[in-house]
C-alpha cells in the first residue's frame, strides 16, 4: 500500500488566518481526496483532486474556503482559509491504490482559537 | 447515492469474548464495502473489504465480514477479542460514479475491550 505523509501533523492557529497542509505520497497515484473529521464526528469528503484538472468539490464545500493545488501525482495541498473555530478538525489526505480501497494518511489535526 | 449506517455508537465486550459490530448499507449500483479502524490518535488503517467476490471476507487481526445483499448487511465480526481491538471503526461503501470511487463513512462504532 502507498505511504502517505501529511505535514503540519498539528497545528493551533488564529481565526481569520490560513493554513496549508501539505500531502506527499510515495508512489505516482491518480486521484487524491480531502477529507474532514470533526471532533467525534465521522469523516466527510471535501473534495477529489486529479492531477492537470480543477479539483471537484462535494456538496457543502467550495474553493474559496478549501483552495486545493495538485501540481504532480505524488503531492496535493488543501488550504483552510479565513478559519474560524468551526474548522477545527483533522484534516486527511487519501489516496487509491487498486481498483476500490484508500489509503489514509496520517491527518492533521487542526485547532483554530 | 449510497449511505450507510452502523447500528451501536458503542460496544462494549470482555476480553476473549466475540465482538459484532452491525453495519446496513443504501446504494443504488453495485457497492464496495470495507471496515476501517481508527486507533486513538492514529490514522485509519483499512481492516477488509469486499468487492463482488466471496461474500465472507477474512481481514487483518482476525476480523471477517460477510456481505448479505438481502440483508443489505456488512456486519463486522471477530471470534474473540482482545485489549488491543479497542478502537473506533468504520463502515464505508465505495461506489464508482465514473468520477472516482467515492467513499462514504458511517458514523463510526467506538469498541471497548474490558478485562
Amino acid at each position: 500500500s502507498a505511504v502517505i505523509s501529511q505535514k503540519p501533523s498539528r497545528d493551533i492557529c488564529q481565526r481569520g488566518t490560513s493554513l496549508t497542509i501539505q500531502c506527499q505520497v510515495d508512489s505516482q497515484v491518480t486521484m487524491m481526496f480531502w477529507y474532514r473529521q470533526q471532533p467525534g464526528q465521522s469523516l466527510t469528503l471535501i473534495a477529489t483532486a486529479n492531477q492537470g484538472s480543477e479539483a471537484t468539490y462535494e456538496s457543502g464545500f467550495v474553493i474559496d474556503k478549501f483552495p486545493i493545488s495538485r501540481p504532480n501525482l505524488t503531492f496535493s495541498t488543501l488550504t483552510v482559509s479565513n478559519m474560524s473555530p468551526e474548522d477545527s478538525s483533522i484534516y486527511l489526505c487519501s489516496v487509491t491504490q487498486g481498483s476500490y480501497e484508500q489509503y489514509f494518511g496520517p491527518g492533521t489535526r487542526l485547532t483554530v482559537t | 447515492a449510497q449511505s450507510v449506517t452502523q447500528l451501536d455508537s458503542h460496544v462494549s465486550v470482555s476480553e476473549g469474548t466475540p465482538v459484532l459490530l452491525r453495519c446496513n448499507y443504501s446504494s443504488s449500483y453495485s457497492p464496495s464495502l470495507f471496515w476501517y479502524v481508527q486507533h486513538p490518535n492514529k490514522g485509519l488503517q483499512l481492516l477488509l473489504k469486499y468487492t463482488s467476490a466471496a461474500t465472507l471476507v477474512k481481514g487483518i487481526n482476525g476480523f471477517e465480514a460477510e456481505f448479505k445483499k438481502s440483508e443489505t448487511s456488512f456486519h463486522l465480526t471477530k471470534p474473540s477479542a482482545h485489549m488491543s481491538d479497542a478502537a473506533e471503526y468504520f463502515c464505508v461503501v465505495s461506489v464508482n460514479t465514473g468520477g472516482g470511487n467515492k467513499l462514504t463513512f458511517g458514523t463510526g462504532t467506538q469498541l471497548k475491550v474490558e478485562l
